[in-house]
């Protein structure tokens, strides 16, 4: 069964400060893994998905990165704002059986 | 939200009642979700749909029924509520599995 573990559960950081974000899965037969934001009281907005094909995704000032063979995920934020403040969920979806799990999240605060 | 809205949005219940939510889609997409959602658990998958009256369970489906008789609706019942059962609900939909939009949520209490 896989399993999606996201540390640091909780992360604080001052603004301008680059940050990464972890994912790690204990199964490499992915078809896709995907980062989320979710805002407090508001559903998941889907911020990058990366195919199991490749290594990287970028948008903005997020890139994330996927590394099957170790099983490891990173979200890597840039120039970060209090904008960003929110939590990171990040799930994978298997390669045989369409079965998408998600991590617990790391909740990210920027401060001003 | 990719025209994907959840009712209610907050429900009080007390244990033992019937309780049904709804997820309702503009997009005419095939599938739909209902997750659950916990402190320190992430999303659970309850059910799933692939087609109307296509329906399969998911990670947590014990406790839960689904019925989807039209494309854009999908209803999630939990036929007599229990404290457990106290969550908050995403909805999601997707043109194939694999990339999903999610709702707004729905907050459930059960006492």
């Amino acid at each position: 069964k896989q399993e999606v573990t996201q540390i640091p559960a909780a992360l604080s950081v001052p603004e301008g400060e680059n940050l990464v974000l972890n994912c790690s899965f204990t199964d490499s037969a992915i078809y896709n893994l995907q980062w989320f934001r979710q805002d407090p009281g508001k559903g998941l907005t889907s911020l990058l998905l990366i195919q199991s094909s490749q290594r990287e995704q970028t948008s903005g000032r997020l890139n994330a990165s996927l590394d099957k063979s170790s099983g490891r995920s990173t979200l890597y934020i840039a120039a970060s704002q209090p904008g960003d403040s929110a939590t990171y969920l990040c799930a994978v979806v298997a390669d045989n059986n369409n079965d998408m799990r998600f991590g617990a999240g790391t909740r990210l605060t920027v401060k001003p | 939200d990719a025209g994907i809205t959840q009712s209610p949005r907050h429900k009080v219940t007390e244990t033992g009642t019937p309780v049904t939510l709804r997820c309702h889609q503009t997009e005419n997409h095939r599938y739909m979700y209902w997750y659950r959602q916990d402190p320190g658990h992430g999303l659970r998958l309850i059910h799933y749909s692939y087609g109307v009256k296509d329906t399969d369970k998911g990670e947590v489906s014990d406790g839960y029924s689904v019925s989807r008789s039209k494309t854009e609706d999908f209803l999630l019942t939990l036929e007599s509520a229990t404290s457990s059962q106290t969550s908050v609900y995403f909805c999601a939909i997707s043109r194939t599995f694999y990339e999903q939009y999610f709702g707004p949520g729905t907050r459930l209490t059960v006492t």
